[in-house]
């Protein structure tokens, strides 16, 4: 099993609309998570970063939930510039990140 | 400073030569990170150094790659003898690491593009 797996999409939505990206992780000992977004060939950024009482910014909202450990992420009022690449991303330990596979969007007018 | 720096951006080599990739981090960033992404895959883990030592290395990082940061400044990394397997981005991350543990400031660079013809 993969330490974080997303499912890979891509999702289609028509602008306004709200999507939810799942992410589960395996070690239940992690304690902060984050949402990286990644244009197309170029580099990560970081999305958002989650902790236990979850976070909000904007129209993002990012949730984690350790019963089940599974980290989700709601993108409200979807805008054409939110297209990209999502990717979920646990703590390594040590400063390293192991990101998920990535979960593919795409706005249409 | 404006950010983390990376040199080449593209790289296209033939199989079997040598490459060696260049990383500038963010000037006050004591870590510097090495992550390779393939395409559809997110990035994976390499190597990663706190100054001029490094602490830990992926066992993904086979006995063709070597990497330096001579002066806890700027990083290398090479590939020895190049497999077409070898074609990915390869980012370069930097963050200034704490003593209380903190970790601030991750930023990755643009990458470089490897691709073996």
């Amino acid at each position: 099993r993969k330490e974080v797996e997303q499912d890979p999409g891509p999702f289609n939505v028509p602008e306004g609309a709200t999507v939810a990206f799942n992410c589960t992780y395996s070690n239940s000992a992690s304690q902060s998570f984050f949402w990286y977004r990644q244009d197309c060939r170029k580099e990560p950024k970081l999305l958002m970063s989650v902790y236990s009482s979850g976070n909000e910014d904007g129209r993002f909202t990012a949730q984690l939930n350790r019963a089940s450990q599974y980290i989700s992420l709601l993108i409200r009022d979807s805008k054409l510039s939110d297209s990209a690449t999502y990717l979920c991303v646990a703590p390594g330990g040590g400063g390293k990140l192991i990101f998920g596979q990535g979960t593919e969007l795409s706005v249409k007018p | 400073d404006t950010g983390v720096s990376q040199n080449p951006r593209h790289k296209i080599t033939k199989r079997g030569q040598n490459v060696t990739f260049r990383c500038d981090p963010i000037s006050e960033h004591n870590r510097l990170y090495w992550y390779r992404q393939t395409l559809g895959q997110g990035p994976e883990f390499l190597t990663y150094f706190q100054n001029e030592a490094q602490l830990e290395k992926s066992r993904l990082l086979s006995d063709r790659f070597s990497a330096e940061r001579p002066k806890g400044s700027f990083s290398t990394l090479e590939i020895q003898r190049t497999e077409q397997g070898d074609s990915a981005m390869y980012l370069c991350a930097s963050s200034l690491w704490g003593t209380g543990g903190q970790e601030y400031g991750y930023t990755f660079g643009s990458g470089t593009r490897l691709t073996v013809v």
